[in-house]
């Protein structure tokens, strides 16, 4: 079956420190994207960043990088820095490759960046 | 500017009363699909559609239709809506392996 798990329902993280936000996937496509969202308390959905899972390098965004660890099956997102714009909710995705029409999304994680 | 409109925003409706979610995209992509997303389950897809008069079920397709007769709009119907049809919907498109543009969301409740 393919799944996105991110096992942290809610994170609390004082401003300036890093953070990161973990998430793990299952599937058995050697080819797919991995891919970060934010959802602010506004609602909208940002989309934050891509990793392809054949890139050599991870991939980074400003200050948003995806630590992605191909054996562990893990694509976690680290932001540096954090600032208080950062509270929002997070998604980690998945499209595997094989199932072009499809985007499988975690549950999500809740960050409270505190001042 | 490049953007997913929903319409409405914001809706609440009784049950069984029929409605429409539509969306619309200025991009010129050819594939579009509904989420909705609820507490714990993050995004669920309902429909997906890869092209013109093409359309396929999500995840959770259960009483939806949808419909793709020009490129740019993809609306959701609801003919006989319930309460576990209350949730936050989400349109989205993208080019072939990109990402996915989100629309605004609308927010459901069915009393």
């Amino acid at each position: 079956a393919q799944k996105i798990t991110q096992t942290q329902p809610g994170m609390f993280v004082q401003e300036k420190e890093a953070v990161t936000l973990d998430c793990t996937y299952d599937t058995s496509d050697p080819s797919y994207g991995l891919f970060w969202y934010k959802q602010p308390s506004s609602g909208e959905m940002i989309f934050l960043i891509y990793q392809g899972s054949y890139d050599q390098q991870n991939a980074t965004e400003g200050r948003y990088s995806l630590n992605f660890q191909k054996a562990r099956k893990s694509a976690n997102l680290v932001i540096s820095a954090s600032q208080l714009g950062d509270s929002a909710m997070y998604f980690c995705a998945m499209r595997p490759y094989s199932s072009a029409s499809k985007i499988i999304f975690g549950s999500g994680t809740r960050l409270s960046i505190r001042p | 500017e490049a953007q997913v409109t929903q319409n409405p925003r914001y809706l609440i409706t009784v049950t069984g009363k029929k409605l429409t979610v539509t969306c619309s995209q200025n991009m010129n992509h050819e594939y579009m699909s509904w989420y909705r997303q609820d507490p714990g389950l993050g995004l669920r897809q309902i429909y997906y559609s890869m092209n013109v008069e093409v359309t396929d079920k999500g995840d959770v397709p259960e009483g939806y239709k949808v419909s793709r007769k020009e490129k740019r709009n993809f609306p959701l119907i609801l003919e006989s809506p319930s309460p576990n049809q209350t949730s936050l919907y989400f349109c989205a498109s993208r080019i072939p392996g990109g990402e996915l543009f989100f629309g605004e969301g609308s927010r459901l409740t069915v009393l």
